[in-house]
């Protein structure tokens, strides 16, 4: 079966400084998401990618999916305190519309 | 935007009750799913239908029962509680609409305590 690995698990920046965040899968990815969770509360989804090499960004958030499809990076520039949160990436192994997640990296942003 | 909403945001219940959590989404989606949340473990697939009456086992369906009468309603069943079904539940929903994107959105999560 497919896993989905984050790294790192957890993460504490200052304020203003970048940081990326990793999954890798064990399998090709069909389609892979991006969610944040604060504290308690459901999930937000961010973005999805779906092609070898393809890139997208929301404000101060950029998502990568690398050509091979079996890695993906969340990079943050400049980050801020409301950045803060657990950041999950969920996988589609088999266009099936059921999701796996990584366990997930919480990220500190220190003020 | 889609809501998704459920019964409580908290709940404490003691050993051997039966308890029920529901979820109604507002967006007509199709697909319906209920994970579990917990520390070091992350998301795990409880229960999952693709439509009204229709259910599907996830990775860990043990000790849990699902019903959808209707279409916007996905209730997820404790039919005897135990202390380790103390957990953070999720439910969520996604559209057929487009078969290449399966966006999930969630609800705020039930954070269920067994005592």
């Amino acid at each position: 079966s497919q896993e989905l690995e984050q790294s790192p698990q957890s993460l504490i920046v200052q304020e203003g400084k970048n940081l990326t965040i990793n999954c890798t899968s064990s399998k090709t990815l069909y389609g892979l998401y991006w969610y944040k969770q604060k504290y308690g509360e459901g999930l937000i989804f961010l973005m999805m990618l779906q092609k070898g090499g393809e890139e997208k960004s929301h404000e101060k958030i950029t998502a990568k999916l690398d050509e091979k499809k079996q890695q993906s990076s969340l990079h943050i520039t400049a980050s801020q305190p409301s950045h803060a949160g657990i950041y999950l990436c969920g996988a589609d192994s088999g266009n099936t519309g059921k999701l796996i997640f990584g366990q997930g990296t919480t990220l500190q942003v220190k003020p | 935007d889609v809501k998704v909403t459920q019964s409580s945001r908290y709940l404490v219940k003691r050993t051997g009750e039966k308890v029920f959590l529901e979820c109604v989404q507002d967006m007509d989606h199709e697909n319906m799913f209920w994970y579990r949340q917990d520390p070091g473990l992350g998301l795990r697939l409880i229960y999952f239908s693709y439509d009204v009456k229709m259910k599907e086992k996830g990775d860990i369906p043990e000790g849990y029962s699902v019903s959808r009468e209707k279409k916007e309603r996905f209730s997820l069943i404790l039919e005897s509680a135990s202390t380790n079904q103390t957990s953070m539940y999720l439910c969520a929903s996604s559209s057929y609409m487009d078969w290449t994107h399966y966006e999930q959105y969630f609800g705020p999560g039930t954070r269920l305590t067994v005592t």
